[in-house]
């Protein structure tokens, strides 16, 4: 089983500030299948970003995903008050998919 | 536009079992693999198991094979998840999605609780 740990666990920025959440594999993740979600109170996840770096469509652009084998990083350039949330990284290259434990983005 | 509707969740005694159900539209239903994901009160996202298109394929987070049964009717455009022997710790809400093994998990249903308690 690959395990994936994010950090921070916790973020608190202000809006118009930068982001940067990392995720890093136990062991390489095949092929960049690594995603991102978005989750805020009483919904549902949403997908953000796929294959590592590909963004959803209908995703703002402020979003964007890097990495590659084992780290791998999601950035918000400039927060926007709809941003604050819990973010997920998820590895699908394997039969037994994971999840991080999630890195929790507040408001300042 | 894919919708994905849960339902089958409900207060079930430790032990007990049920039958979660996903209503599938807006898409080629037997194309694609489906999960089903849960999240505890206050916790992360947990993946719980996957089926191929076909069905005849499944896969099972350790935390629940041999408990839990995921199955699909491409007929009717259904995913299913039937859950045995429940422990307090499955209490969860029960998310479907669209993917699996080598697919992201591109849409999500709204969710369905299974509470477990006497």
């Amino acid at each position: 089983e690959i395990v994936l740990t994010q950090s921070p666990g916790s973020l608190s920025l202000s809006p118009g500030e930068r982001a940067t959440l990392s995720c890093r594999a136990s062991q390489s993740v095949s092929s960049s299948y690594l995603a991102w979600y978005q989750q805020k109170p009483g919904q549902a996840p949403r997908l953000l970003i796929y294959g590592a770096s590909s963004r959803v469509t209908g995703i703002p652009d402020r979003f964007s995903g890097s990495g590659s084998g084992t780290d791998f990083t999601l950035a918000i350039s400039r927060l926007e008050p709809e941003d604050f949330a819990v973010y997920y990284c998820q590895q699908y290259g394997t039969s037994l998919i994971t999840f991080g434990q999630g890195t929790r983005l507040e408001i300042k | 536009e894919v919708q994905l509707l849960e339902s089958g969740g409900g207060l079930v005694q430790p032990g007990g079992s049920l039958r979660l159900s996903c209503a599938a539209s807006g898409f080629t239903f037997s194309s694609y693999p489906m999960s089903w994901v849960r999240q505890a009160p206050g916790k992360g996202l947990e993946w719980v198991s996957s089926i191929v298109g076909s069905g005849a394929s499944t896969y099972y987070a350790d935390s629940v094979k041999g408990r839990f049964t995921i199955s699909r009717d491409n007929s009717k455009n259904t995913l299913y998840l039937q859950i045995n022997s429940l422990r307090a710790e499955d209490t969860a809400v029960y998310y479907c999605a669209q993917g699996g093994w080598g697919y992201s998990l591109d849409y999500w249903g709204q969710g369905t609780l299974v509470t477990v308690s006497s």
